[in-house]
């Protein structure tokens, strides 16, 4: 099983700010958040990680709540391009054997 | 930085054959990984190599299903006596362990059994 849960989809407005929930309740003290996204039949695409900061790339940012029950990945402005399925994951580093889940399919509209 | 490679990127078969992909990752990559994924659902982790080593092979799905990384570079997945269950895309990752992973993914080979 997932361990984490995120609404199966979304949508948004081309040049709005996308916000994507992720809950992952059971996370441990040395698991990190990572977000990724699957554009249709291609390989995941990484986009972001964190383990208590947020976090920002040129891609996205990343806001994890203080108890890490919760983050957010948030795409400023998106475009039509985004639109993909995003998986958020929690995974340890020193065992690492990620669980994907369905993730959410954003779709990004004109 | 040519990218995680996977080969054929298309395999169509008859029930009871054999099959083997390959994966070539990034050329720096002391890990890389082996998923399974059916359409409508995420990536499914099957195993997974650190250097040479299989660190992880209790999910791979039965033992019909091998994974070899024999000089710690490019690896190889098998399916014996491919069913008509064994339909869907296998994708290949690799990664750079530091602590955190980040994972790059190939385009995966679709496999068709028929």
């Amino acid at each position: 099983d997932a361990k984490t849960t995120q609404p199966p989809s979304m949508d948004c407005a081309e040049g709005r700010a996308a916000n994507l929930p992720c809950n992952h309740s059971t996370i441990s003290g040395n698991e990190y958040v990572y977000w990724y996204r699957q554009i249709h039949s291609q390989g995941p695409q990484y986009i972001i990680h964190g383990l208590k900061n947020n976090e920002t790339n040129e891609m996205a940012s990343l806001i994890i709540t203080e108890d890490r029950k919760s983050s957010t990945l948030i795409l400023p402005h998106a475009t039509l391009r985004d639109t993909a399925v995003y998986y958020c994951i929690v995974a340890s580093g020193g065992s690492y054997i990620p669980t994907f889940g369905r993730g959410t399919s954003l779709i990004v509209h004109p | 930085d040519t990218g995680v490679s996977q080969d054929p990127r298309h395999k169509i078969t008859k029930r009871g054959q054999n099959v083997t992909f390959r994966c070539d990752p990034i050329s720096e990559h002391n890990r890389l990984y082996w998923y399974r994924q059916t359409l409508g659902q995420g990536p499914e982790f099957l195993t997974y190599f650190q250097n040479e080593a299989q660190l992880e092979k209790s999910r791979l799905l039965s033992d019909r299903f091998s994974a070899e990384r024999p000089k710690g570079s490019f690896s190889t997945l098998e399916i014996q006596r491919t069913e008509q269950g064994d339909s869907a895309m296998y994708l290949c990752a690799s990664s750079q362990y530091r602590g955190a992973e980040t994972q790059y993914f190939g385009p995966g080979t679709r496999l068709l059994v028929l």
